[in-house]
Order: structure tokens, then sequence, then C-alpha cells
């Protein structure tokens, strides 16, 4: 299978910040990367699907990079309604799977 | 409006069974693989089970193979995970979910997302 790593697991940082959340496939995946935000006692929301295309509704400060095996999810200016956590997901192979996730709060 | 509603969860004892079922509406299932997707309390996400359009190819995260079977019904635009042999360890929410795709071979996403149903598997 391939294994998906997130970092960092978890990160505080303030309104108007520029974040950085970085997702490490264990072999190449080409683009087939998923981002999803998570709220707590919510269902999970798709932000980002094949590395970098914006999914329709989401705020335009999310944003997507990456391919083959190192990826990125930056929110260039974090606001207070970022606070979730955030997974990426493989789609390149039969058997998906999904990083641990990184937990954001803000400041 | 395309929509996932899942049901069949609730309380069940150690070794028993259970089937979830997923009603889909807005979208036609054929047309999608599915999948199940479940996160227990407090943990990440972890992807269970996919099916292709026909049924002809299932795929299993290795925790669940041999215990869990993923389904289908194309005319009743419904999906179903049967769960025999639970454990505590199977306790989650439990989302079905479509791969919904674009053109040009961009791999596939899970969207959207229900509100998924609830196992609990404890004495």
């Amino acid at each position: 299978d391939i294994q998906m790593t997130q970092s960092p697991s978890s990160l505080s940082a303030s309104v108007g910040d520029r974040v950085t959340i970085t997702c490490q496939a264990s072999q190449t995946i080409s683009s087939y990367l998923n981002w999803y935000q998570q709220k707590p006692g919510k269902a999970p929301k798709l932000l980002i699907y094949a590395a970098s295309s914006l999914q329709s509704g989401v705020p335009s400060r999310f944003s997507g990079s990456g391919s083959a095996t190192d990826f990125t999810l930056t929110i260039s200016s974090l606001q207070p309604e970022d606070s979730a956590t955030y997974y990426c997901q493989q789609s390149y192979d039969t058997r998906d799977t999904f990083g641990q996730g990184t937990k954001l709060e803000i400041k | 409006e395309v929509q996932l509603v899942e049901s069949g969860g609730g309380l069940v004892q150690p070794g028993g069974s259970l089937r979830l079922s997923c009603a889909a509406s807005g979208f036609t299932v054929r047309s999608h693989w599915m999948t199940w997707v479940r996160q227990a309390p407090g943990k990440g996400l972890e992807w269970v089970a996919n099916i292709k359009q026909d049924g002809s190819e299932k795929y299993y995260v290795d925790s669940v193979k041999g215990r869990f079977t993923i389904s289908r019904d194309n005319a009743k635009n419904s999906l179903y995970l049967q769960m025999n042999s639970l454990t505590a360890e199977d306790t989650a929410v439990y989302y079905c979910l479509r791969k919904d795709y674009g053109s040009g071979g961009r791999g596939d996403w899970f969207d959207p997302w229900g509100q998924g149903t609830l196992v609990t598997v404890s004495s």
C-alpha cells in the first residue's frame, strides 16, 4: 500500500499568517492527491483535488501544489474559520490511503 | 443536489454483524466507483473498501479482509457494507462516498461527504 505522511501533525498560527502543510507519498502518485478539511463534529470537505485544483466554493486563499511524491497545501492568509484538521489522500492506487492528519489551531 | 445518506449503524456486540446502507441521490451510482471510509473516535480517516461501477472489482483494507463485504445495487442507486466478526477496533463513523472525477485522467476524489453512520462495537 502507498503510505501518506503529513507534517506537521499539529501547528498553531495567527490570523493572517501563511500556513503550509506537507504530504509525502511512499511512491510516486503523479498528481493523484487530494486535500480535505474537517472541522470538529463535522464530515470532511474536499478542498483541493488533483494536487492543485481548487474545489468550487473553496476560498482562494487555499492552494495546492506538488507532484510525484511531495505535495503542499498552503493557506495564504489564515482566517479564524480555518481552524480544522486537514488530510491528504492519494487516489493513484485502487486502494486509497489518507495521511494521518494535521490539526491547525488559531493562536 | 448530490447527496449520500448512510444508515444501519448502531450498537453491536463483539463478534456480531451489521449491514450498512447508503442511498444516493442527485447522481447515478452506476457511473462511479464507490467507497466506504471510516473514522474511529478521535482518530483520522481510514479508507475501508472500493467497488467498481459494475461490481466486478472490490478492494479492502487489510484489517477488514474476509470480514467485510462491499456491494452495490445500481438499480436502487445504493451501496452496502456487510460487516461480520466485528471487534472494538471497528468502532467508527462510516462514510459512504462516490469517487468523483474530471476529464483528462487526473485521478478521482471523494465528494460530497454525508454525515456518516456510527457503528459501536461493545459488550
